[in-house]
């Protein structure tokens, strides 16, 4: 496609329960940014990816959060044992070398 | 660590009225500087950015920013604000230089513009 596509849109999950997102950056993009927004706020970083390589995690909130991006293509987000302080937006955004980074629309994230 | 700070949170104006929205940054190094607009159910667009060159950057819709090196400022401008300009308006800061890749992000500015 065109742009940077994020599925599921919305999310539901009961606390406890364990929840994957899942990024399309732009074909041929290099970096891969996950990031969290909570309401009200800027977006917050949590993991960068050149191609495959998991390059910086600093921002993964607890050991709960993984992400990975096996092929250098496709990346998920996986954030385990849900808590509600994780309902929040998550983007993804995608960057081809030294230009601006491109966002997905996000997954809303709503921990019950 | 690197820091964004955008002064106004909650900015309502009049179509017509001129715009400027605040943000600095706290880094020594170089930078490249980016503001975004997030439209109402829309996802974050770029609106301009800095890498280098003429410090006074010109965007898209009539927006400018110009980036001044010494007080750490990428403030925001337009002439003449429509309806439309109403959305969220995020300033960004990606510090190549320093060996990271990531994007920080302010808190964002929401404005409204009154018909």
């Amino acid at each position: 496609g065109a742009g940077v596509s994020q599925s599921p849109r919305y999310k539901v999950a009961k606390r406890g329960q364990d929840v994957a997102l899942r990024c399309d950056p732009i074909s041929g993009h290099v970096s891969l940014f996950w990031y969290q927004q909570a309401l009200g706020q800027g977006p917050e970083f949590l993991t960068y990816f050149q191609n495959e390589a998991q390059l910086d995690k600093s921002g993964l909130p607890s050991d709960r959060f993984f992400a990975e991006r096996p092929e250098g293509s496709v990346s998920t987000l996986k954030i385990q044992r849900t808590q509600q302080e994780d309902s929040a937006v998550y983007l993804c955004a995608s960057s081809g070398g030294l230009s601006e980074a491109f966002f997905g629309q996000g997954t809303r994230l709503t921990v019950v | 660590a690197q820091s964004v700070s955008q002064h106004n949170h909650h900015v309502i104006l009049s179509e017509a009225a001129s715009l400027e929205l605040g943000c600095n940054y706290s880094y020594g190094g170089t930078v490249n500087l980016f503001w975004y607009v997030q439209y109402p159910g829309q996802h974050l667009q770029l609106l301009l950015k800095y890498f280098s060159g003429d410090p006074l950057v010109k965007g898209i819709k009539g927006f400018e920013a110009e980036f001044i090196k010494s007080k750490f400022s990428f403030n925001l401008r337009k002439p003449s604000v429509q309806w439309s300009d109403t959305a969220e308006y995020f300033c960004a800061v990606n510090a190549y230089g320093s060996g990271t890749y990531k994007y920080i992000f302010g808190t964002g500015t929401r404005l409204k513009v009154l018909a």
